[in-house]
């Protein structure tokens, strides 16, 4: 079946490199996101990627695709306090209208 | 444009009462859905729509109904409430089934 894992959590000093992984199991997904939820709220996307596409820069955020292990980074340069969140990886399962997302990634960003 | 709303925010519920959780966007989206957050487990499809009249299960709809009567809103109702539905809801909508989610503040509710 259908699967999204991560690891839960990952604390980094501000300023440093943060790097968040999440593996899947539907080798034909189409689109690959990564949201992010600040305490109390409801997720936002952060960015996505195509799955025709190995690598894709916005700003702080690289996200790098890996469909031979089907492994999916996030890496978030020059980590912020604000950084601190849950992110959530996910996956368009494309054997139905489904989007199954991991257990999400706690980041703590120390000061 | 407020995009996907949902109320109550809190809400604390007895054993067998019920309730229905309000969600509403203003995107004209067809797909609509309810998912549950619990702790690492991160979040799991409950019922989705594909347009007005159109709903289907998903992961764990036990206990949940819906109905889509209009674009958009889609509440989710809990017919007899039980503990184990201690969550926080979201509800979200997206375009198609293959584009970008965008999700409701969420209703954190307690069963007791």
């Amino acid at each position: 079946g259908e699967d999204v894992e991560q690891s839960l959590f990952l604390s980094v000093r501000e300023g440093d490199s943060s790097v968040i992984n999440c593996t899947y199991t539907d080798s034909s997904s189409t689109y690959l996101y990564w949201y992010k939820q600040e305490p109390g709220a409801g997720l936002q996307l952060l960015t996505y990627i195509f799955s025709n596409m190995d690598m894709k820069q916005d700003q702080r955020l690289t996200v790098l695709l890996n469909k031979k292990d089907k492994h999916l980074s996030l890496r978030i340069a020059d980590t912020q306090t604000g950084d601190s969140a849950i992110y959530f990886c996910a996956e368009i399962y494309t054997g139905g209208f489904k989007t199954i997302f991991g257990a999400g990634t706690r980041l703590f960003v120390k000061a | 444009n407020a995009g996907v709303t949902q109320t109550p925010k809190f809400q604390v519920l007895k054993t067998g009462q019920s309730m229905t959780l309000q969600c509403a966007q203003d995107m004209n989206h067809e797909y609509m859905s309810w998912y549950r957050q619990d702790p690492g487990m991160g979040l799991r499809l409950i019922h989705y729509s594909v347009g007005a009249g159109i709903t289907d299960q998903g992961e764990v709809p036990n206990g949940y109904n819906v109905s889509r009567s209009t674009t958009e809103d889609f509440p989710l109702r809990l017919l007899s409430a039980a503990p184990s539905q201690t969550s926080v809801y979201f509800c979200a909508s997206s375009q198609g089934p293959a584009d970008t989610q965008y999700f409701g503040p969420g209703t954190r509710l307690t069963v007791l």
